[in-house]
């Protein structure tokens, strides 16, 4: 069954540093996502992304991070200079249709982050 | 701002027993409602999708429900099993906007 990888599991960066955390989506899929989880808290999205470009962020994805399609394959989350409050697991999901046809999110695995 | 809710946040119950989780949202607008598991430390695990023109949706001893108009589903788990513990969350797909509002959770022990 396809699924969403991410690389790596966990992370463990020194602040001021940045990270790049890396997802494969699955392949025919269209929208692709990152969500992040603060160990205790609500799972909060971050950011959308579809045709190449960032279709909606949210007011946590500030200058710090930015996102790529390298490649037609991974999509990237790159924290320019973290800090101790990044400390997440952050989850990359995708999905094949969005708006009235909707489908289904799929999430991988997620990279735990840890900020120290 | 959409905001969602889950009672009870934890829940204990023997093995067997049938039971419901419930999940609440403050705007009707929205495409569709997905139950997720989460196992700790773990990734999201989707269960079920429901579409805001559905009312049910089954696969296999889960059963969600989707009362859009009153801002509620339900998911019902029938013949619970230890393999069930597990943290079970829903998330609402707004009409206006391409991501997933989560509640917070509600923590299942199923205890054999």
């Amino acid at each position: 069954e396809p699924e969403v990888t991410q690389t790596p599991s966990h992370q463990v960066t020194q602040m001021g540093q940045e990270v790049i955390l890396r997802c494969v989506p699955i392949s025919n899929h269209l929208y692709f996502y990152w969500y992040r989880q603060i160990l205790g808290q609500k799972v909060e999205f971050l950011v959308s992304f579809y045709n190449n470009e960032i279709s909606e962020k949210s007011e946590i994805f500030d200058d710090q991070f930015s996102v790529e399609r390298p490649d037609g394959s991974n999509f990237t989350l790159k924290i320019r200079s973290t800090k101790l409050e990044d400390s997440a697991m952050y989850f990359c999901a995708s999905k094949r249709e969005q708006g009235r046809w909707n489908t289904e999110a799929f999430f991988g695995q997620g990279t735990r982050l840890t900020v120290v | 701002k959409q905001e969602v809710t889950q009672i009870p946040a934890a829940l204990s119950v023997p093995e067997g027993e049938n039971l419901v989780l419930n999940c609440s949202f403050t705007d009707s607008a929205i495409y569709n409602l997905q139950w997720f598991r989460q196992d700790p430390g773990k990734g999201l695990t989707s269960l079920l999708l429901i579409q805001s023109s559905q009312r049910e949706q089954t696969s296999g001893r889960l059963n969600a429900s989707l009362d859009k108009s009153s801002g509620r589903s339900t998911l019902y788990i029938a013949a619970s099993q230890p393999g069930d513990s597990a943290t079970y969350l829903c998330a609402v797909n707004p009409n206006a906007g391409n991501m997933l509002t989560f509640g917070g959770g509600t923590r299942l022990m199923v205890k054999p």
